[in-house]
């Protein structure tokens, strides 16, 4: 089973700085991760689908990338409204695994 | 535009069976690219994947859930059902129902359920 850890655990940004959010996975993912946004009291939202692909109706801002098992989540000037917790997710046929999540919090 | 809904008692009994239905709108359940999912969070902790069906009744669960959770369908009433037996105060947890994009990853989730596992 492959294991997603994501750092850090607390991000504290202003708005406007550039968020780098990190997942590293136990083995090859063969780029089926996903990153979430989620707010408190919602449902997470899909940001990126297969490591890099954004999802539909999301900012230009939020963009995805990595190669093999380290990924990274980028968010290249934060709005008030991007400041959440964010989860990186792995697919493997239907099973999904999540990692332990990002917060990103205003400085 | 797909809508899920997750209903259900929000209060469960440690050692008995947890129940939740979730009810899909704008959508057929039974459309053959639609995979559908149960994902829970305990209180301030992360995400945790349940359980996966497909309208034919194919299922795919969680290792470490396996042999408590059951997933099952009913196209008539456009649901998907969740049953997690011998619940403890661990299951505690917002429960949510989600679909499965043609990518596998999840687009569409309900708004959640809190179910409380306490006598």
């Amino acid at each position: 089973e492959v294991v997603l850890t994501q750092s850090p655990a607390t991000l504290s940004l202003s708005p406007g700085e550039r968020a780098t959010l990190s997942c590293k996975a136990s083995q090859s993912v063969s780029g089926y991760l996903a990153w979430y946004q989620q707010k408190p009291g919602q449902a997470p939202r899909l940001l990126i689908y297969d490591t890099s692909n954004r999802a539909t109706g999301i900012p230009a801002r939020f963009s995805g990338s990595g190669p093999g098992t380290d990924f990274t989540l980028t968010i290249s000037s934060l709005e008030p409204e991007d400041f959440a917790l964010y989860y990186c997710q792995h697919r493997s046929n239907w099973h999904l695994t999540f990692g332990g999540g990002t917060t990103v919090e205003i400085k | 535009q797909l809508q899920l809904q997750e209903s259900g008692p929000g209060l469960v009994k440690p050692s008995e069976t947890l129940s939740l239905t979730c009810t899909v709108s704008g959508g057929s359940i039974s459309r053959n690219d639609y995979y559908w999912g149960w994902i829970r969070q305990p209180p301030g902790k992360g995400l945790e994947w349940i359980g996966t069906i497909y309208y034919s009744g194919s299922t795919y669960y969680n290792p470490s859930l396996k042999s408590r959770v059951t997933i099952s369908v009913d196209t008539s009433k456009n649901q998907f059902s969740l049953k997690l037996n011998s619940v403890t105060a661990t299951d505690t947890a917002v429960y949510y129902c989600a679909h499965y994009d043609s990518s596998g990853y999840l687009d569409y989730w309900g708004q959640g359920t809190l179910v409380t596992v306490s006598s």
